[in-house]
């Protein structure tokens, strides 16, 4: 699986957009990339996911750069209820011998 | 559905005691994991099964062992608790084909 970078932290105004990049420069052709969310010390919360095009639901938006070696998180208008680890990772979708590798994320702080 | 359960919540071993951590799902998924989170740190994996009567290391395994003998139930032992393995461990889940992962609660441990 491809390796991720991300900020260690940020900071988002309430009622602003976050913007969360992830930097996945050795990502191959059919790696998907996936974002994950842990609230305090909760259980990871999966967000979205996506391959080549841009992909919405109702929690984010995922932005893929056309040459797929970085990809943006944005939650449209964070709430204090947004402050969490954000996970970027990058992998296989399917079946064999998948594993997950999440790094350290990125701390996102929503202040009111 | 109850989703990822595991038990117990909380538990404090001596050093060298064992004991089993227990992780269950009722969303008949076929891949199940392990992982832990030392504190102010990302999530590694300990070990992972594709599904019943199989299963594979991950990041971490040493000092743990696994089984699964059901779809439901995947749990993980610890033979002889070191102070290293004080963290908060975290089972989770996923259906065949997607990488979406349900985590459970998580299961503090500390060992002194």
């Amino acid at each position: 699986d491809a390796k991720t970078t991300q900020p260690p932290s940020m900071d988002c105004a309430e009622g602003r957009a976050a913007n969360l990049p992830c930097n996945h420069s050795t990502i191959s052709g059919n790696e998907y990339v996936y974002w994950y969310r842990q609230i305090h010390s909760q259980g990871p919360q999966y967000i979205i996911h996506g391959l080549k095009n841009n992909e919405t639901n109702e929690m984010a938006s995922l932005i893929i750069t056309e040459d797929r070696k970085s990809s943006t998180l944005i939650l449209p208008h964070a709430t204090l209820r947004d402050t969490a680890v954000y996970y970027c990772i990058v992998t296989l979708e399917g079946t064999g011998g998948f594993k997950t590798i999440f790094g350290a994320g990125t701390r996102l702080f929503v202040k009111a | 559905n109850a989703g990822v359960t595991q038990t117990p919540k909380f538990r404090i071993l001596k050093i060298g005691q064992s004991m089993t951590l227990q992780c269950a799902q009722d969303m008949n998924h076929n891949y199940m994991y392990w992982y832990r989170q030392d504190p102010g740190m990302g999530l590694k994996l300990i070990y992972y099964s594709v599904g019943a009567g199989i299963t594979d290391k991950g990041e971490v395994p040493n000092g743990y062992n696994v089984s699964r003998s059901t779809t439901e139930d995947f749990p993980l032992r610890l033979e002889l608790a070191a102070p290293s393995q004080t963290s908060v461990y975290f089972c989770a889940s996923r259906v065949w084909g997607l990488n979406e992962q349900f985590f459970g609660p998580g299961t503090r441990l500390t060992v002194l």
